[in-house]
């Protein structure tokens, strides 16, 4: 069975600056996806951005990038520019063949002005 | 689009009533799924439908029901809740398997008392 990791529970960044949250995984198959999604305060879950395996190109969406190194199965997520309204719970998440999606424990993210 | 709907926002029961949490989407999306959110946890998958007619169990399905008779709707069944179902409950849909991103509803907070 897939497993996800999220060694961070809680993280901090100043305003503007960058922070990279961390998520590794563990599975057998050789194509799959991988998630980011985001929980502010109003629960509602938001896909930040996903990455496909067979990608070697790291997936970006304006100031959210990733660094994903598939042999280390590893799937960081990096913001830059911090903003106020990034403050959320931030979810790795894991699809592959099996139809469903396994998710991390979550890293909460403090943005202080 | 209204995306995925779920009804009630919040709902308290007494332990060993039963409820419904509605779910559905106007996506035409063929794969719907339910998960709960605990503090600590991330999201745990109950159930997961791939289709009408279709359903199967993910990682917690103890003491839930599902059933998929549309492909719009896709309601989960506490048969008689218990303090251990105290949680978020999230609905979500995507076009196909875990490959594809999962929309997200607003969620249920349910307290069992």
């Amino acid at each position: 069975a897939q497993t996800v990791t999220q060694s961070q529970p809680e993280m901090s960044v100043q305003e503007a600056e960058t922070v990279t949250l961390s998520c590794t995984y563990d599975t057998s198959e050789s194509d799959y996806y991988l998630f980011w999604y985001k929980q502010p305060p109003s629960r509602q879950m938001i896909l930040v951005i996903r990455q496909e395996a067979y990608k070697q190109q790291n997936a970006t969406e304006n100031r959210f990038s990733v660094n994903f190194q598939k042999a280390a199965k590893s799937f960081s997520l990096k913001i830059s520019d911090s903003q106020l309204g990034d403050a959320a719970m931030y979810f790795c998440a894991y699809g592959g063949s099996n139809y469903k999606l396994t998710f991390g424990k979550g890293t909460l993210l403090t943005v202080n002005p | 689009n209204a995306g995925v709907t779920q009804t009630p926002k919040f709902q308290v029961l007494k332990t060993g009533q039963s409820m419904t949490l509605q779910c559905a989407q106007d996506m035409n999306h063929e794969y719907m799924s339910w998960y709960r959110q605990d503090p600590g946890m991330g999201l745990r998958l109950i159930h997961y439908s791939v289709g009408a007619g279709i359903t199967d169990q993910g990682e917690v399905p103890n003491g839930y029901n599902v059933s998929r008779s549309t492909t719009e709707d896709f309601p989960l069944r506490l048969l008689s809740a218990a303090p251990s179902q105290t949680s978020v409950y999230f609905c979500a849909s995507s076009l196909q398997t875990g490959r594809h991103e999962q929309y997200f509803g607003p969620g249920t907070r349910l307290t069992v008392t």
